[in-house]
């Protein structure tokens, strides 16, 4: 079955430092691809995402790359903010809207 | 143009009684799918509903059903809860044309 596979959190980096935060999947096909982004007390929001190999999303300084060869799509950003800080998931789409979610990283950034 | 409503926000339940959660789509939304977050399960899909019918369903026990209204409002019901059950419930609708899911702020409960 599909899977997705994160880094562990919690990251903490201080501001203006650069992000990365792996995310590798398995699934038959080639489903489309999301990172999602919790901020406390609330729901997830789309952060970005890309539908086929070799398309980038990018979204508020994130950005992500679907990669076919190593099955990944790593989320990153080049100088981070404080208001940053959540919990990030990466997901695939199956059918319908299952999506299968990993189980998260938390971000922390410090002043 | 209004998000994804669930309601109540939260909720305290003892082991055994039932609970039912109410989810209002985004207007124009016809998919309705619910997922349970748990910190030791991460994000679990329980189901999704399309026009009235159950389109898809995770892997949960049959305590946990649900159904879609003709407003493409839909309901979760879990009976007989245990202490495993506490969660935070997470309702989504679907973009027609795109279908991005779009989150509500989720139902929290605690089952004591």
């Amino acid at each position: 079955g599909n899977s997705v596979t994160q880094m562990e959190g919690p990251v903490t980096l201080s501001e203006e430092a650069f992000l990365t935060i792996n995310c590798t999947y398995t699934a038959t096909g080639y489903p489309s691809l999301f990172w999602y982004v919790q901020y406390p007390g609330e729901g997830l929001q789309l952060l970005l995402k890309a539908t086929k190999a070799d398309d980038k999303g990018s979204n508020k300084g994130f950005e992500a790359t679907y990669r076919k060869e190593t099955t990944s799509f790593h989320l990153e950003k080049g100088s981070v903010q404080v208001s940053d800080s959540a919990v990030y998931f990466c997901a695939l789409a199956g059918t319908a809207s299952k999506l299968t979610f990993g189980t998260g990283t938390r971000l922390q950034v410090t002043l | 143009k209004a998000g994804v409503t669930q309601t109540p926000r939260y909720l305290i339940k003892t082991r055994g009684q039932q609970v039912t959660l109410s989810c209002s789509p985004i207007s124009g939304h016809r998919s309705v799918s619910w997922y349970q977050q748990t910190p030791g399960q991460g994000l679990q899909f329980l189901f999704e509903y399309f026009s009235e019918t159950q389109r898809n369903k995770g892997n949960f026990p049959g305590r946990f059903s649900g159904r879609q209204f003709s407003n493409s409002r839909s309901e979760m019901n879990v009976s007989t809860l245990e202490l495993g059950d506490s969660a935070l419930y997470l309702c989504a609708s679907s973009a027609p044309r795109t279908g991005e899911l779009f989150f509500g702020e989720g139902s929290r409960l605690t089952v004591l």
